[in-house]
C-alpha cells in the first residue's frame, strides 16, 4: 500500500495568515492527491482533485501543488471557517489512502 | 441536490455481523460510485471499498475477507456488511460518491454526515 505522511499533523495559526500543509507519498504518485476538509462535527469536503483542480464552490484562497512524490495544500488567508482538519489522499493505485491529517488550529 | 445518509445500529458486539445502509438522493446509482470510508476514533480516515455504476465493487485488501457491499439501484441504496467485528472496527461509518472520469480524477465529492458504530462486549 502507499503510505502518505502529512506535515505538520498539526499548526497554530491566526487569521489571515498565509498556510502550507505538506503531503509525501512513499513512491511516485503520478499527481493523482485529493486534499479534503473535515470539520469539528464531521463533516467532509472535497478540496481540491488531481493535485490542482479546485472543487466547484472552494474559495480560491486554497491551492495545490506538487508532484511525484511530494504534494502541498496552501491556504492564502486563512478564515475563520477554515481551522479544520485536513487530509490528503492518492488514488495512483488501490487500496485508496490518505494522510494521517493535520489539524489546522486557530493561534 | 446531491446527498447521502447513513444509517444503522450503533452498538455491535464483538463477533457480529455489522450492517449499513446508505440511502442516496440527487443522483443515480447507475451513473456514479459510491464508496465506504471509515475513521477509527480520533484517527484518520481508511477506504474501505466502492461498488462502481455498473456494480463491481473493489475493496481495500485489509477487510476485503470480512467486507461485502451491495446496492438496490431500485430504492437508491447502498449496503455495507462487515462480520467478525472487533473492538478495532469501533469509528464513523461514512459512505460518499466515488466520482471519476476522464481528464484524470478519481475522488470522493460528496459524503454523509456519517454513523458512529462501536464494537463492545
Amino acid at each position: 500500500d502507499i503510505q502518505m505522511t502529512q506535515t505538520p499533523s498539526s499548526m497554530p495559526a491566526s487569521l489571515g495568515e498565509r498556510v502550507t500543509i505538506s503531503c509525501r507519498a512513499s513512491q511516485d504518485i503520478s499527481n493523482y492527491l485529493n486534499w479534503y476538509q473535515q470539520k469539528p462535527d464531521g463533516t467532509i469536503k472535497p478540496l481540491i482533485y488531481y493535485t490542482s483542480t479546485l472543487q466547484s464552490g472552494v474559495p480560491s484562497r486554497f491551492s495545490g501543488s506538487g508532484s511525484g512524490t511530494d504534494y502541498s495544500l496552501t491556504i492564502s488567508s486563512l478564515e475563520p471557517e477554515d481551522f479544520a482538519m485536513y487530509y490528503c489522499q492518492q488514488y495512483d493505485s488501490s487500496p485508496y489512502t490518505f494522510g494521517a491529517g493535520t489539524k489546522l488550529e486557530l493561534k | 441536490q446531491v446527498q447521502l445518509e447513513e444509517s444503522g445500529p450503533g452498538l455491535m458486539q464483538p463477533s457480529e455481523t455489522l450492517s449499513l445502509t446508505c440511502t442516496v438522493s440527487g443522483f443515480s446509482l447507475t451513473s456514479n460510485g459510491v464508496g465506504w470510508v471509515r475513521q477509527p476514533l480520533g484517527k484518520g480516515l481508511v477506504w474501505m471499498g466502492t461498488i462502481w455504476a455498473g456494480g463491481s465493487t473493489n475493496y481495500n485488501s485489509a477487510v476485503q475477507s470480512r467486507l461485502s457491499i451491495s446496492r438496490d439501484t431500485s430504492k437508491s441504496q447502498v449496503f455495507l456488511k462487515m462480520n467478525s467485528l472487533q473492538p478495532e472496527d469501533t469509528g464513523t461509518y461514512y459512505c460518499a460518491r466515488h466520482t471519476r472520469g476522464y481528464g484524470n480524477y478519481d475522488y470522493f465529492d460528496y459524503w454523509g454526515q456519517g454513523v458512529m458504530v462501536t464494537v463492545s462486549s
